[in-house]
C-alpha cells in the first residue's frame, strides 16, 4: 500500500498569499496518478487536479500541481476567501487507491 | 451533469450489515467505475473498492472481508454491503465516478452520515 504523507498539517495564510501543499509518497506514483481534492466543511471532496497536473473542469488557474514520482505539490497562486479549506492528496494508480491526512488551510 | 446521490440508513446496529445505494442521474453508468469511499468525523478520507459497470470488482485488502459491491445497470445504481460493523464503521459515505487517468473521480455525491449503534 502507497502511504500519502501531507505537509504542513495546517498553513496558516492571508488572502491573496501562495498556498504551496506537499504530498510525499511511500513509493513512487505510477504514470502520475496522483490527484487533489478540496474540501469544506459539511460537503464533499471536490476533485481540483489529477493526472498530478491536470486542472479539472472549472478550476480556476490560480491552482497548479505538479512533480512526480514521490513528491508532488499543490500550488495556489492567491488566496482567495473561497480557498480556505482542506486540502487531500490521492494516489489512484496502485490498489489499494490511498488518501493522505490533508492539509488544513486556515486564515491567519 | 453527472449527480450521485447516496440512499440508506442513517443507523445501523453492531454486528449487522450497513447497506448503501448510489443512484446516478446524468449518465449512464454503463462504461465506467464506481467507487465508494468513507471518512470518519475529522479524520481522512479511506477508498472501501469499487466497481465496473460489468461487475469487476477492487477492494480495499482492509474490508475486503466485509464488503459487497454490486451494480445495477437497469436502475443506474451501485450499492455498498458491508458486514459485521462496528463502531470503527461510522463515517460519512461517499460515492464517486472512477475515471481514473481520465480524471480521478468526479463527480462524488454528497454523502451519508451512517452511525453505528445499539
Amino acid at each position: 500500500e502507497i502511504v500519502l504523507t501531507q505537509s504542513p498539517g495546517t498553513l496558516s495564510l492571508s488572502p491573496g498569499e501562495r498556498a504551496t501543499l506537499s504530498c510525499r509518497a511511500s513509493q513512487r506514483v505510477s504514470s502520475g496518478y496522483l490527484a487533489w481534492y478540496q474540501q469544506k466543511p459539511g460537503q464533499a471532496p471536490r476533485l481540483l487536479i489529477y493526472g498530478a497536473s491536470n486542472r479539472a473542469t472549472g478550476i480556476p488557474d490560480r491552482f497548479s500541481g505538479g512533480g512526480s514520482g514521490t513528491d508532488f505539490t499543490l500550488t495556489i497562486s492567491s488566496l482567495e476567501p473561497e480557498d480556505f479549506a482542506v486540502y487531500h492528496c490521492q494516489q489512484y494508480g496502485s490498489s489499494p487507491f490511498t488518501f493522505g491526512p490533508g492539509t488544513k488551510v486556515d486564515i491567519k | 451533469q453527472v449527480q450521485l446521490q447516496e440512499s440508506g440508513p442513517g443507523l445501523v446496529k453492531p454486528s449487522e450489515t450497513l447497506s448503501l445505494t448510489c443512484t446516478v442521474s446524468g449518465s449512464s453508468i454503463s462504461g465506467h467505475f464506481w467507487a465508494w469511499i468513507r471518512q470518519p468525523a475529522g479524520k481522512g478520507l479511506e477508498w472501501i473498492g469499487r466497481i465496473y459497470s460489468s461487475g469487476s470488482t477492487n477492494y480495499n485488502p482492509s474490508l475486503k472481508s466485509r464488503v459487497t459491491l454490486s451494480v445495477d445497470t437497469s436502475r443506474n445504481q451501485f450499492s455498498l454491503n458491508l458486514t459485521s460493523v462496528t463502531a470503527a464503521d461510522t463515517a460519512v459515505y461517499y460515492c464517486a465516478r472512477d475515471l481514473g487517468l481520465l480524471g480521478a473521480f468526479r463527480p462524488w455525491g454528497q454523502g451519508t452520515m451512517v452511525s453505528v449503534s445499539s
